[in-house]
C-alpha cells in the first residue's frame, strides 16, 4: 500500500529556534498533503492543506507566519514551527492523497513529536 | 461546519468480544474514513466510504448515507486491536472533520 514518510519522528529544541518537519509521499505522486495537530488525548485539528506549486491554505486560528508549509514537489511537503515556544509542543502529523489513480483514500505519516524546552 | 460525535469515548472488551463504534455527522459528506491511532502515535486508514458497507479482515464499516451514521465493528476483537479509532468525514476529498475517537482496551 501506499506509504508517506514524516521525519523526523520526534524533536526536542530551544524555546525561539525553527523546527523542520517533512513529510514525503514514497511511492506515489500527491498533490494535496494536510497537515494536522493533536494535543494529549485530543483528536486530530487540521492546520492546512498543502498544495503543490501553490501557497498553503490555512484553517482559521492556525498563524501561517508561524507555521509555515511548502510543498515543492509531488512527493514533498515540509512544516516549519518558526520561533517555537513551549506551547507549540505537540504532536504533529501529515496525509497524503493520491493524486491520480487514487480513490481518494488518506494515507498518514507516523508523526511527529515536537517538545519545545 | 459539520459535527462529528463518536460513541462510545472509552471501550473495554474481553478478548473474542464483538466491537461496535458508532460514528454521527451532521452535514453531507464526500467520504467517511474508519482511522486507527496506536499508542506512538502513527495513523493508519482502514476505510473510506461513500456508501454501503466494507469488509477487510476481522473489520466491518457500514454507513447510512440517509441517517449521516456509519459503525466500525471488531468480529472476534484481540488484544493487538486495541487503539484508539476515529471517525473523519470530508468534503470533495479536501475538508476534513475529525470525531474525538474511541479509545479501545481488548483484555486477553
Amino acid at each position: 500500500g501506499a506509504v508517506v514518510s514524516q521525519h523526523p519522528s520526534w524533536v526536542i529544541c530551544k524555546s525561539g529556534t525553527s523546527v523542520k518537519i517533512e513529510c514525503r509521499s514514497l511511492d506515489f505522486q500527491a498533490t494535496t498533503m494536510f497537515w494536522y495537530r493533536q494535543f494529549p488525548k485530543q483528536s486530530l485539528m487540521l492546520m492546512a492543506t498543502s498544495n503543490e506549486g501553490s501557497k498553503a491554505t490555512y484553517e482559521q486560528g492556525v498563524e501561517k507566519d508561524k507555521f509555515l508549509i511548502n510543498h515543492a514537489s509531488l512527493t514533498l511537503s515540509t512544516l516549519t514551527v518558526t520561533s517555537a515556544h513551549p506551547e507549540d509542543s505537540s504532536f504533529y502529523i501529515c496525509s497524503a492523497r493520491r493524486t491520480q489513480g487514487g480513490t481518494g483514500e488518506l494515507f498518514f505519516g507516523e508523526g511527529s513529536r515536537l517538545t519545545v524546552l | 461546519k459539520n459535527e462529528v460525535e463518536q460513541s462510545p469515548q472509552n471501550l473495554t472488551a474481553q478478548e473474542g468480544e464483538f466491537i461496535t463504534i458508532n460514528c454521527s455527522y451532521s452535514v453531507g459528506i464526500s467520504a467517511l474514513h474508519w482511522l486507527q491511532q496506536h499508542p506512538g502515535g502513527g495513523i493508519v486508514s482502514l476505510f473510506m466510504l461513500s456508501s454501503g458497507k466494507k469488509k477487510h479482515g476481522r473489520l466491518i464499516a457500514t454507513i447510512n448515507i440517509q441517517e449521516k451514521h456509519s459503525s466500525l465493528h471488531i468480529t472476534a476483537s484481540h488484544p493487538r486491536d486495541s487503539a484508539v479509532y476515529i471517525c473523519a468525514v470530508s468534503y470533495n476529498f479536501n475538508k476534513f472533520y475529525f470525531g474525538s475517537g474511541t479509545k479501545l482496551n481488548v483484555k486477553p
